[in-house]
This record gives structure tokens, sequence and C-alpha cells, in this order.
């Protein structure tokens, strides 16, 4: 079965650190890429998302990400944090048969002032 | 432009009881997904609808989990009767639905319904 792994469930760092979030999938088709952020106490919406063209695909607020075809990853940047990057991040990955979306465990960030 | 919209956003009930969520979606969306957030876990797929046809219900637990769009906009999804490991966040989602299947569309989220039972 298709599956998504994010290594760190939990990231602290402080402001101005580089942050780097990894996501890594299991499937060796065709994909389409996810990065969904979840402030605290507001819905999931999306990041950015990888569908065809540069790998290398650029967000809002500053974070972009990187599609390794060769190693199914799909890891997250952000070259210096911000208090207000505090969130749940999850990846997730449309692959498979029926191109359902599967989604990796979160990895929650938290950002020292 | 209003978001996905779902009530309750809390639920308590006992088990073996049953329970109805509510979802709207945005105005002209034609894909909707119901998904189910265990704690510590990501969302998992239990049905997705195009207009008021299922697309994939694969992980819905069918002896228990019943969901329906009339008329391809709102959406209801029951559990009857509930189980302690039903505890968690659901959440509903839109998409355009241009594209087969959702793939590769941006989905937008409602705020989720907690449910607790006991």
């Amino acid at each position: 079965a298709q599956s998504v792994s994010q290594h760190n469930h939990h990231v602290i760092l402080s402001e101005a650190a580089s942050l780097e979030l990894g996501c890594n999938y299991s499937y060796g088709g065709t994909v389409n890429l996810f990065w969904y952020v979840q402030y605290p106490g507001q819905h999931l919406q999306l990041l950015l998302k990888y569908f065809s063209g540069d790998p290398l695909v650029k967000g809002i607020k500053g974070f972009e990400a990187e599609f390794i075809k060769s190693k199914f990853s799909f890891n997250l940047r952000k070259p210096s944090v911000q208090w207000s990057d505090t969130a749940e991040y999850f990846c997730a990955v449309n692959a498979g048969s029926n191109y359902q979306l599967i989604w990796g465990a979160g990895t929650k960030l938290i950002i020292k002032p | 432009e209003a978001g996905v919209a779902q009530s309750p956003r809390y639920k308590i009930i006992e088990k073996r009881q049953s329970v109805a969520f509510w979802c709207n979606p945005i105005s002209g969306h034609a894909t909707l997904y119901w998904y189910q957030q265990i704690l510590g876990q990501g969302p998992k797929l239990l049905i997705q609808f195009q207009n008021n046809g299922v697309v994939d219900d694969s992980q819905l637990p069918k002896d228990r989990f019943s969901a329906e769009r009339l008329k391809g906009v709102d959406s209801t999804l029951k559990i009857q009767p509930a189980k302690l490991e039903d505890s968690a966040v659901y959440l509903c989602a839109s998409s355009l639905g241009r594209l087969a299947g959702g793939i590769g569309e941006t989905q937008y989220f409602g705020p989720g319904t907690r449910l607790l039972v006991l």
C-alpha cells in the first residue's frame, strides 16, 4: 500500500533558523505532491503543490519544496523561520490506482521567539 | 468567498449511539471529501463524491458509516452505532472537480467536527 512518511513529529527552532521538513513516499508511478499547513485554531490550508514541470516549487510565506524523484522525496524548506510559522505541517501525495490523497502523520513545528 | 462549513463543531456521545455530521462545500465545487483524522495521525479519506456520485469509498467502514450528497451540494456523514475508536476529528473538504478524481486539485477544508465517543 502507498504511504507517506514525515520523519519528525516535532521540531523546535529559534526564529531566523533555517527549516527543512522531510517527506518521503512509497509509490513508483506518477505523483502529485502537496504540503498543507494548519496554524493554531485554523483550518488546514494549502502551502504549495507539485503537479508537473519545475521540481522546485515555491509556495506562500516564503516556503519552497523540491521534488526529487530518485529519492521519492518532497522536502519542505524555508531559509529563515518566523514565530508565525508555528503550525502543523502535512505532506500528502496523490498516488495509486485510484489517486486518492494519502497523508503523512504531520510535523508540529514550534518557533521560539 | 465563503469557506467550507461544518456542523456541529463538537460532539460527545456514548458508544452504540448514532451521530451525524453536516458539510456545506464551497459554492461551485463539484468534489467533496470526508476525512477521519485520529489524534497524532494525518487525515484518512473516508469517501469522495463527484457531484452526487461516489468516486471512492474504499476506506469507509460501511457496516457503521454512511454518507450521502443529495443534489450534489451538502453532504452528511453518519455513524451508527459508534465505537470508542471512532473518536476523531471528521474533516470535510471540497475542490473544483474539473480534474478527474480531483487529482492534483487544491482541497479546501472546513473546521472539522471533533467527536468523542465514551
